[in-house]
């Protein structure tokens, strides 16, 4: 079973913050937070990964509550390529279990 | 640095046939994995391998089979097509070092 939960869908204006939560209430103290997005069919593509403080690179910020058990994903001026589906996944960054569950994601349709 | 390279990229196969996806990687990663995504749908684990001579079940193995007799390749078999297998097939590998799983470009399989 997954262990995130993600709303299906959101849409977002053109030029305005994309802002996509996620649920991880059972994230284990080893285990990362990492976000993939896939557009149309194409293989999923890394977008950013944390463990507890906030991360920001050219693509995205990631902010991680202090309890670690809920995201978000800010994409700051959203594009109409960034109409993609958005999924978060926990990780563990020890040797271990390499289930990487995916789930169905958040289906972000960018409006122009 | 070819990264993750899937073959066929397309297939339709006959129910009851057999056939292999074949999986290549060259940036020496242990880990490789092996999802499904039917429409509309997320991916899913079928099996995964941390190194050469270990794999291991996800989510989905059934009617599949893999081997990994070498650190670059993971094979998926399907042993006796069925319709319910007709799906986009996606590999994955990731190295021990970094926690960020690279992605191939898919593999469309229709069983007729």
């Amino acid at each position: 079973d997954a262990k995130t939960t993600q709303p299906p869908s959101m849409d977002c204006a053109e030029g305005r913050a994309a802002n996509l939560p996620c649920n991880h209430s059972t994230i284990s103290g080893n285990e990362y937070v990492y976000w993939y997005r896939q557009i149309h069919s194409q293989g999923p593509q890394y977008i950013i990964h944390g463990l507890k403080n906030n991360e920001t690179n050219e693509m995205a910020s990631l902010i991680i509550t202090e309890d670690r058990k809920s995201s978000t994903l800010i994409l700051p001026h959203a594009t109409l390529r960034d109409t993609a589906v958005y999924y978060c996944i926990v990780v563990p960054f020890t040797s271990g279990t390499y289930k990487y569950i995916f789930g169905t994601g958040t289906r972000l349709k960018v409006l122009a | 640095n070819a990264g993750v390279t899937q073959t066929p990229k397309f297939q339709v196969l006959k129910t009851g046939q057999s056939m292999t996806l074949q999986c290549a990687q060259d940036m020496n990663h242990e880990y490789m994995s092996w999802y499904r995504q039917d429409p509309g749908m997320g991916l899913r684990l079928i099996h995964y391998s941390v190194g050469a001579g270990i794999t291991d079940q996800g989510e989905v193995p059934n009617g599949y089979n893999v081997s990994r007799s070498t650190t670059e390749d993971f094979p998926l078999r399907l042993l006796s097509a069925a319709p319910s297998q007709t799906s986009v097939y996606f590999c994955a590998s990731r190295g021990f070092s970094g926690n960020t799983i690279y992605f191939g470009e898919g593999s469309w399989l229709t069983v007729v």
